[in-house]
């Protein structure tokens, strides 16, 4: 039984270009978290999803970010025109029900703008 | 909304000795705390985590306490061993059912062997 499934691990842009996170939840979990974290700070909430839909996006910066949890494949957050303070680590989570036991971290993909 | 505040930043003990990192939660209405060690360039993994229908939880060698009235909890790590340094981040769930955790900054823990 596979745990979530961020790819790409790496992902290097120069700015202005596009980036697409994908995460993959856990078989049968149909509600998705999304968190970024910054160089030696914690991890920020930025989006909330259930399946084709978004729950809380209220972390997420409104303008170049984006976010879908479509009926079938993976969920993506996209940065689009990325610039430098993009740069992080972004983590992807899943919960069947809830977290009623706690998130479950996928390996997360870390961002880097040249 | 929910601030959590987490103390020390750094903490650096004798393998053998106990470990005590503090977090501060704003919001009364949480009702969720879970703990989140993270080693170097790896993901966050749930240690041990706390509704507020208890005041203590243990698991082996690690335990969580919490004071809902003063809003604190705390991790306990008794016999530290050097594969316990890595980062621990504290979290609390705003607005209570809202499955969004706020985090704390984190604390380097540091076991010398």
């Amino acid at each position: 039984n596979a745990g979530v499934m961020q790819n790409p691990r790496h992902l290097v842009r120069r700015r202005g270009q596009e980036a697409r996170l994908r995460c993959s939840p856990v078989k049968g979990h149909s509600h998705v978290y999304w968190y970024r974290q910054l160089p030696e700070e914690g991890l920020k909430f930025m989006v909330y999803l259930q399946k084709e839909n978004i729950i809380d996006e209220s972390g997420m910066p409104k303008e170049r970010f984006s976010a879908e949890f479509p009926k079938e494949g993976p969920s993506i957050l996209r940065i689009q025109q990325v610039v430098r303070g993009d740069s992080a680590a972004y983590f992807c989570a899943s919960s069947g029900t809830g977290f009623r036991g706690g998130y479950t971290f996928g390996s997360g993909t870390r961002l880097t703008v040249v | 909304g929910e601030n959590v505040e987490q103390h020390p930043s750094t903490l650096s003990v004798q393998e053998g000795d106990s470990a005590v990192i503090k977090c501060t939660y704003s919001d009364s209405a949480s009702n969720y705390f879970p703990w989140y060690k993270q080693e170097l360039g790896k993901r966050p993994q749930l240690i041990i985590d706390i509704r507020s229908n208890v005041g203590e939880k243990k698991d082996q060698r690690i335990a969580v306490t919490l004071n809902k009235t003063a809003k604190h909890f705390s991790l306990h790590i008794t016999e530290t061993q050097p594969e316990d340094s890595a980062v621990y981040f504290c979290a609390a769930e705003e607005e209570g059912g809202s499955e969004k955790l706020v985090f704390g900054k984190g604390t380097k823990l540091t076991v010398n062997p």
